[in-house]
């Protein structure tokens, strides 16, 4: 079955502990991007990535990072949270550009 | 500046009331335009890919048009199951991977 696979789904954690979510995909795609999803604002890009070794910038990476050194996994990595990166996370695949992009499950973040 | 914009943020209709969803957007070449659904604490599921002006699709009781400032999603005769939060988002020409969402229309529907 085709899949983005994130985890965990559900993470609390205390301000300035460093943590990753991890996102595994097994479509092959070249094209992976993480998105964080708040009230009223919807859904905005943090770094998207085009192949193995290549990663960008979306709208809001400050506070992020990412690294792409298999194709298949694409973990996004707070080094030092804070309490405004309470949100909740999706990474998304796509084949191609143009096409349609499949979601992970979502990975609840609470920093306290 | 590249935006997209979704209206109403809410709608509530009643079962078998159809109604329409609109997305506005503005960006200097459109790669594709893109709805999604989506249910509480899930992530978004694609529905439908649009790529010019006149083009439609359709998939069960909704059905997708374009033009060159707007898209709508219309919903025929909805059922409770419909209700959900419908994104659309959009992907420029020359922007790599990057895709900007709405902020979506939370749709209830009423039995």
């Amino acid at each position: 079955e085709a899949q983005v696979t994130q985890n965990p789904r559900y993470l609390i954690t205390v301000t300035g502990k460093k943590l990753t979510v991890t996102c595994s995909q097994n479509m092959n795609h070249e094209y992976m991007s993480w998105y964080r999803q708040d009230p009223g604002l919807g859904l905005r890009q943090i770094y998207y990535s085009m192949n193995v070794e290549v990663t960008d910038k979306g709208d809001v990476p400050e506070g992020y990072k990412v690294s792409r050194k298999e194709k298949r996994n694409f973990p996004l990595i707070l080094e030092s949270p804070s309490p405004n990166q309470t949100s909740l996370y999706f990474c998304a695949s796509t084949g191609q550009l143009g096409t349609e992009a499949f979601f992970g499950q979502g990975t609840r973040l609470t920093v306290v | 500046e590249d935006q997209v914009t979704q209206s109403p943020e809410a709608l509530r209709l009643q079962e078998g009331e159809s109604s329409s969803l609109n997305c506005s957007y503005t960006v200097s070449g459109l790669r594709g335009l893109f709805w999604y659904r989506q249910d509480p604490g899930k992530g978004p599921e694609f529905l439908f890919t649009l790529y010019s002006a006149g083009e439609e699709k359709e998939k069960e009781r909704l059905k997708a048009t374009l033009t060159k400032k707007e898209s709508f999603l219309h919903i025929t005769a909805p059922k409770p199951e419909d209700s959900a939060t419908y994104l659309c988002a959009v992907q420029e020409v020359g922007g790599a991977s990057k895709i900007i969402f709405g902020s979506g229309t939370r749709l209830s529907i009423r039995p």
